[in-house]
């Protein structure tokens, strides 16, 4: 069984559009995130939500809005895409504390054209 | 402001020899670091770890070492193998923030 999930894997769209990632976690934790990894490979957090409450966001533009209906999805909408958005985007989870290992899902590949 | 840095992009090692990646940070508060690894088109996974109060923790052929003083660790990968080529995070939490910070990312080849 999948433990984080995310679909779609591949994402092409144009400049302008709105478009959805969602995530759901089959492992129990109370904690998931959002990361981006950009063309040079960094990988950064984007959000974080614990118990469906937001508690990491960081500068993220306001096109980009995560949603989570529960404990075990947060899904990613991102509105009036531009190209700078092309990136593979990773969902994760783990339990809230330091030290707890984060599971990431397999990424998702937005190309924006 | 990167906190986890990892200065080496790249590293290529011949089969059967010592692969070392390197990892530096900046913020004292961070009290738990973690390694990660990640093939082409995959998430990245857990690897192994290590707590602050320790500064050698050791699994099978992987072995992180932690230098408070220094802030530096290294992942020590012994014998290297063709499989363990792939791209190695090195991540860092403190207590109740909620996240990791993860550093560049360091490519690793090992040769046959």
């Amino acid at each position: 069984d999948t433990a984080v999930s995310q679909t779609p894997k591949y994402l092409v769209t144009q400049m302008g559009n709105d478009k959805s990632i969602k995530c759901e976690q089959n492992l129990g934790h109370d904690t998931m995130y959002w990361y981006k990894q950009d063309s040079k490979k960094f990988l950064k957090i984007m959000f974080s939500y614990n118990n469906k409450e937001l508690i990491i966001n960081e500068t993220v533009p306001n096109r980009f809005s995560p949603k989570s209906p529960d404990k075990a999805h947060l899904n990613l909408h991102i509105n009036s895409l531009e190209l700078g958005d092309s990136a593979v985007y990773f969902c994760a989870s783990s339990l809230l504390g330091s030290g707890n290992t984060i599971y990431f899902g397999e990424g998702s590949w937005l190309t924006v054209v | 402001d990167q906190q986890v840095k990892q200065n080496s992009p790249s590293l290529s090692v011949q089969e059967g020899r010592i692969s070392i990646l390197n990892c530096d940070y900046t913020n004292s508060m961070f009290d738990y670091f973690l390694w990660y690894k990640k093939y082409p088109a995959e998430g990245p996974t857990f690897l192994i770890s290590i707590s602050s109060i320790k500064d050698k923790n050791e699994d099978g052929r992987f072995t992180v070492f932690l230098n408070k003083s220094a802030k530096h660790l290294s992942l020590h990968i012994v014998p290297s193998q063709p499989g363990d080529s792939a791209v190695y995070f090195c991540a860092a939490s403190a207590r109740n923030a909620g996240k990791s910070t993860f550093g560049d990312g360091t490519t690793l080849t090992v040769k046959p």
